[in-house]
């Protein structure tokens, strides 16, 4: 089974900051990654598919990038309404989509 | 408008069976992969299931297999989550989720709002 790691799993940081998650699967997904956003007591939502296309409506700030076993997730200046937790999720294989624990996103 | 919109969560005993729904509007339902989500209190998320368009092939997360079922009827538009055997572990909100466009690959661009599920004696 693919096994999906994140890191750091919490983050604290300013307005304003450049902010970077990184994401490894256990086994080479090629470039099937999305990136998700939750908020609390909210369903998730999609930032970015294919590891690298933005998601319909998402704000350009957001970016990623990887192939293979890492990727990133780039928020290139971090906004109130980013504070959330940030989850990957590879689906390299219809019998298996995986997901990452999650990283938290609060302020500094 | 595309929507997604589960139903059935509820209090359970440990052993017991729920039945949850999944009803879709706004889109090609019988076109896509459909697939359950589930998040316990305070956890990070964790696929469950999913089912081809034609429900001809369905996949499990391993710790539900031979405890749940997934399933579709296109003609009404909705999706299903047969849970027997329910343990503890099981609680959680469910979501159901898909790519709704055909053209994310799979990606999950709509989830419903999630129906609790409660295991507990």
């Amino acid at each position: 089974d693919i096994q999906m790691t994140q890191s750091p799993s919490t983050l604290s940081a300013s307005i304003g900051d450049r902010v970077t998650i990184t994401c490894r699967a256990s086994q080479n997904i090629n470039s099937w990654l999305a990136w998700y956003q939750q908020k609390p007591g909210k369903a998730p939502s999609l930032l970015i598919y294919k590891a690298s296309n933005l998601g319909r409506g998402v704000p350009l700030r957001f970016s990623g990038s990887g192939s293979g076993t890492e990727f990133t997730l780039t928020i290139s200046s971090l906004q109130c309404d980013d504070f959330a937790t940030y989850y990957c999720q590879q689906y390299n294989s219809y019998s298996l989509f995986t997901f990452g624990p999650g990283t938290r996103v609060d302020i500094k | 408008e595309v929507q997604l919109v589960e139903s059935g969560g509820g209090l359970v005993q440990p052993g017991g069976s729920l039945r949850l729904s999944c009803a879709a509007s706004g889109f090609m339902f019988s076109k896509y992969w459909m697939s359950w989500v589930r998040q316990a209190p305070g956890k990070g998320l964790e696929w469950v299931a999913n089912i081809k368009e034609d429900g001809s092939d369905k996949y499990y997360v391993d710790s539900v297999k031979g405890r749940f079922t997934i399933s579709r009827d296109n003609a009404k538009n909705s999706l299903y989550l047969q849970m027997n055997s329910l343990r503890a572990e099981d609680a959680a909100v469910y979501y159901c989720a898909s790519d709704t466009t055909g053209k994310l690959n799979n990606a999950f661009d709509m989830w419903g709002q999630g129906t609790m599920v409660t295991v507990s004696s």
